[in-house]
């Protein structure tokens, strides 16, 4: 059964800040993770799309990167900025033709001014 | 091109009570999948369908079902409510194997 855990839970940095959050899944036999974000009371935002046969994937400030060996992503955020306050979500989709997505717990962010 | 559209927006109902939530997908999209969201489980996956046939259904009792119509707009039954069924309800829709986009979600409260 596939377990998608989510490090640190939350995160406290100042304006300016690079960061990165870590993904890590129990099962490799993946065919994409997908990075979420969601405001609070909110539904969720697609940030990043990786497949299974990338290494990484770049939108702006954000970079995702993929270890399918060893069951890890990360979201590297760049200078932070109050507005990137949210929950961070990291999802991923297995192999075998199935929509479904098993999501980690979430990090909450806070950026401060 | 218009969002993910759940309807409605919040919904307060009581126990035994049962609800129909109702998501409309983006153009195009055929697969629709719904998930659950609570403060202490977290989003858990409860069915996905494509092209109106069931494809995956997650670990929830026969009380939550669902269904999809050959517009792909898709709902979902909640029978007999329990207080545990209060949650934000999330659709999303996708081509098949790409970005899932969701929508804002139906709140929903069981007193």
């Amino acid at each position: 059964k596939q377990e998608v855990t989510q490090i640190p839970a939350a995160l406290s940095v100042p304006e300016g800040e690079n960061l990165v959050l870590n993904c890590s899944f129990t099962d490799s036999a993946i065919y994409n993770l997908q990075w979420f974000r969601q405001d609070p009371g909110k539904g969720l935002t697609s940030l990043l799309l990786i497949q299974s046969s990338q290494r990484e994937q770049t939108s702006g400030r954000l970079n995702a990167s993929l270890d399918k060996s060893s069951g890890r992503s990360t979201l590297y955020i760049a200078a932070s900025q109050p507005g990137d306050s949210a929950t961070y979500l990291c999802a991923v989709m297995a192999q075998g033709g199935s929509e479904k997505l098993v999501f980690g717990k979430g990090t909450k962010l806070t950026v401060n001014p | 091109k218009a969002g993910v559209t759940q309807t409605p927006r919040y919904l307060i109902k009581t126990r035994g009570q049962q609800v129909t939530l109702s998501c409309s997908p983006i153009s195009g999209h055929r697969s629709v999948s719904w998930y659950q969201q609570t403060p202490g489980q977290g989003l858990q996956f409860l069915f996905e369908y494509f092209s109106e046939t069931q494809r995956n259904k997650g670990n929830f009792p026969g009380r939550f079902s669902g269904r999809q119509f050959s517009n792909s707009r898709s709902e979902m039954n909640v029978s007999t409510l329990e207080l545990g069924d209060s949650a934000l309800y999330l659709c999303a829709s996708s081509l098949k194997g790409r970005t899932q986009y969701f929508g804002p979600g139906t709140r929903l409260t069981v007193l």
